[in-house]
């Protein structure tokens, strides 16, 4: 099975624009989270889809959205970008959602200038 | 107090090594515990998962839980230089509400 992809795997952007990164899930994953990882703060959970309704949700400003796709496909979006949004951007996986196996992907770096 | 503490490190061990690393929690509701292998600049790949206390083996990883102690514990024998990367736990609750919740990660460094 094809693992999780993350697109774009690298983004620069500057103060105040925003920003979409996209998540594909494992073939058959109903299930994607998205995390923030910074050196200071470690891996954040930021919210979870669960065939294309948000099941959870963590700590973040509402600039931090998501939605998914009905192939479970899924998209984060970041509005007003600031300084201390740059970090690694990582998805993850899963047959059943938080409390089974999470499957991440490879990332996306983003940098806010 | 945190919900999730994991040793900062860094540590460093010869290759051969019995590698032992540990992570304490506090909210008692955590049911599912996990350990990633995180190499520089990948995502976290899945090492270990398990739900009930005691041990669970994999080659030459053993993933150990004590949940009346609130202490997880992953073992690497015969550690090799392949092993060195940044190792993070994670536990999650069950039902609405649920979320993954990562130990700060450490980083292990195997030397030949």
């Amino acid at each position: 099975k094809a693992g999780v992809t993350q697109t774009p795997r690298y983004l620069i952007k500057t103060r105040g624009q925003q920003v979409t990164l996209s998540c594909s899930p494992i073939s058959g994953h109903r299930s994607v989270s998205w995390y923030q990882q910074t050196p200071g703060q470690g891996l954040q959970f930021l919210f979870e889809y669960f065939s294309e309704t948000q099941r959870n949700k963590g700590n973040f400003p509402g600039r931090f959205s998501g939605r998914q796709f009905s192939n479970s496909r899924s998209e984060m979006n970041v509005s007003t970008l600031e300084l201390g949004d740059s970090a690694l951007y990582l998805c993850a996986s899963s047959p059943g959602g938080i409390g089974y196996e999470q499957y991440f992907g490879p990332g996306t770096r983003l940098t806010v200038t | 107090q945190k919900e999730v503490e994991q040793d900062p490190g860094p540590l460093s061990v010869p290759e051969g090594a019995i590698v032992s690393l540990n992570c304490t929690y506090s909210n008692s509701a955590f049911q599912y515990f996990m350990w990633y292998r995180q190499y520089s600049r990948k995502g976290p790949e899945l090492l270990m998962y398990t739900y009930s206390s005691g041990n669970k083996e994999d080659g030459r990883f053993t993933a150990q839980v004590d949940k009346s102690s609130k202490y997880i514990s992953l073992f690497i024998r015969d550690s090799q230089p392949s092993d060195s990367a940044t190792y993070l736990c994670a536990m999650s609750t069950t039902g609405a509400n649920s979320k993954l919740t990562f130990g700060k990660g450490i980083t292990l460094s195997v030397r030949p």
